[in-house]
């Protein structure tokens, strides 16, 4: 099975701060990486699918790269509405035997 | 507007049954793959169970693998899931996601608000 880890599991930023959380794929996923956001009491949200693709209607401050093993997730410039809890999500054994690393907790600092 | 709304949550006792259903509207329900996704309280998402679009083709997580049965009524645009043997360790809210693919590609969009089971005595 693929194990997905990232890092840090929590953060403390500020309004306009550049943001990254990093996921780590236990084997070469290629581009089948994707994130989400989750709000309190909601459900979660596709911000990036295929590594770097951004979803319609995402804001551009959201960018996704990496590749193989590694993949980043940047917040150009934090905004309030920003602070949730981000998961990312290996699709490379599509179908089925999707695994979610165990999520990033973004708040205020 | 993609739809999904879950429903059949509820307290269950351990070793006890449930079934989960999602609704679809505004999507042409059987073109599509679906999943079924938990988060126990306070914890991160664990992916549970996934159906093509025709029901013939079936994947589940190893830890509900032998007591939970997904299936789908494409001429009521509903998915199930059938838990049978739970566990205190099932308690989770439940979400229903649709499957996008696109050259090769997978991610889930849209997801149903989620219904929780509580699995307790």
């Amino acid at each position: 099975d693929i194990q997905m880890t990232q890092s840090p599991s929590s953060l403390s930023a500020s309004i306009g701060d550049r943001v990254t959380i990093t996921c780590r794929a236990s084997q070469n996923i290629t581009s089948y990486l994707n994130w989400y956001q989750q709000k309190p009491g909601k459900a979660p949200k596709v911000l990036i699918f295929a590594a770097s693709s951004l979803q319609s209607g995402v804001p551009s401050r959201f960018s996704g790269s990496g590749s193989g093993t590694d993949f980043t997730l940047t917040i150009s410039s934090l905004q309030p509405e920003d602070f949730a809890s981000y998961y990312c999500q290996q699709s490379y054994n599509t179908p089925g035997l999707y695994t979610f690393g165990q999520g990033t907790k973004l708040d205020i600092k | 507007e993609v739809q999904l709304v879950e429903s059949g949550g509820g307290l269950v006792q351990p070793g006890g049954s449930l079934r989960l259903s999602c609704a679809a509207s505004g999507v042409t329900f059987s073109s599509y793959e679906m999943n079924w996704v938990r988060q126990a309280p306070g914890k991160g998402l664990e992916w549970v169970s996934y159906i093509g679009s025709s029901g013939t083709t079936i994947y589940y997580a190893d830890s509900v693998k032998g007591r939970f049965t997904i299936s789908r009524d494409n001429t009521k645009n509903t998915l199930h899931l059938q838990m049978n043997s739970l566990r205190a360790e099932d308690t989770a809210v439940y979400y229903c996601a649709r499957e996008v693919d696109l050259l090769g590609f997978a991610w889930f969009d849209p997801w149903g608000q989620g219904t929780l089971v509580t699995v307790s005595s």
